[in-house]
């Protein structure tokens, strides 16, 4: 069965860095686009970035253009989410998940890694 | 970008009810709509996509409607294993593919 498992979530200072995994198992994974979404405490969920699955296309919400990015690994059915300049406002629960083209949806999901940035 | 907007933001309701969450597009984005339901703790879980269709295995008394710039999302006869907050997302032409702000539904 399809399974995405998020990794790499901690403690980080304002202006640090991060690197988030998203482990990929049960589908061919470099058919697929992937997508990064996170949740803030207390707030809805805000659509981060997504990559197709060669990483030719690769997009960023405006609030964290410019300071993250994310790549992939289809070798190692992989996708990353490098988090640079963090801000408190990046705090949440970061999910990876499939966009399914023929759904135009997000079809599976990770269970989250949570990433705390303090002051 | 194209801005999502729910309503309510909170509902409460009985076991039985039957519930209605409306989502409107700041543009036209077709049937471009997808719904998503998300239990404390828990992974976002596809309920109804481009509008109206149910991916294998959600319940038929949740259903979906709408196009152009409004939605809705509506629950025959609420069970107890739906009181959770639900988000619709547009996914129409070019990302950024936005969320609505969320309904949380309650236990009357």
């Amino acid at each position: 069965q399809v399974q995405l498992v998020e990794s790499g979530g901690g403690l980080v200072k304002t202006g640090g860095s991060l690197r988030l995994s998203c482990a990929a198992s049960g589908f061919t994974f470099s058919d697929f686009y992937m997508t990064w979404i996170r949740r803030a405490p207390g707030k809805g969920l805000e659509w981060v970035s997504h990559i197709s699955s060669r990483a030719s296309t690769i997009d960023y919400g405006d609030s964290v253009r410019g300071r993250f990015t994310i790549t992939r690994d289809n070798a190692e059915k992989s996708l990353y989410l490098h988090m640079n300049s963090l801000r408190v406002d990046d705090t949440a629960v970061y999910y990876c998940a499939r966009w399914n083209w023929n759904e135009a949806s997000l079809d599976y999901w990770g269970q989250g890694t949570l990433v705390t940035v303090s002051s | 970008d194209i801005q999502m907007t729910q309503s309510p933001s909170s509902l409460s309701a009985s076991v039985g009810d039957r519930v209605t969450i409306t989502c409107r597009a700041s543009q036209s984005i077709s049937n471009f709509l997808n719904w998503y339901q998300q239990k404390p703790g828990k992974a976002p879980k596809l309920l109804i996509y481009t509008a109206s269709s149910l991916p294998s295995g959600v319940p038929s008394r949740f259903s979906g409607s709408g196009s152009g710039t409004d939605f809705t999302l509506t629950i025959s006869s609420l069970q107890p294993e739906d009181f959770a907050t639900y988000y619709c997302q547009q996914s129409y032409g070019t990302p950024p593919y936005n969320f609505g702000q969320g309904t949380k539904l309650e236990i009357k």
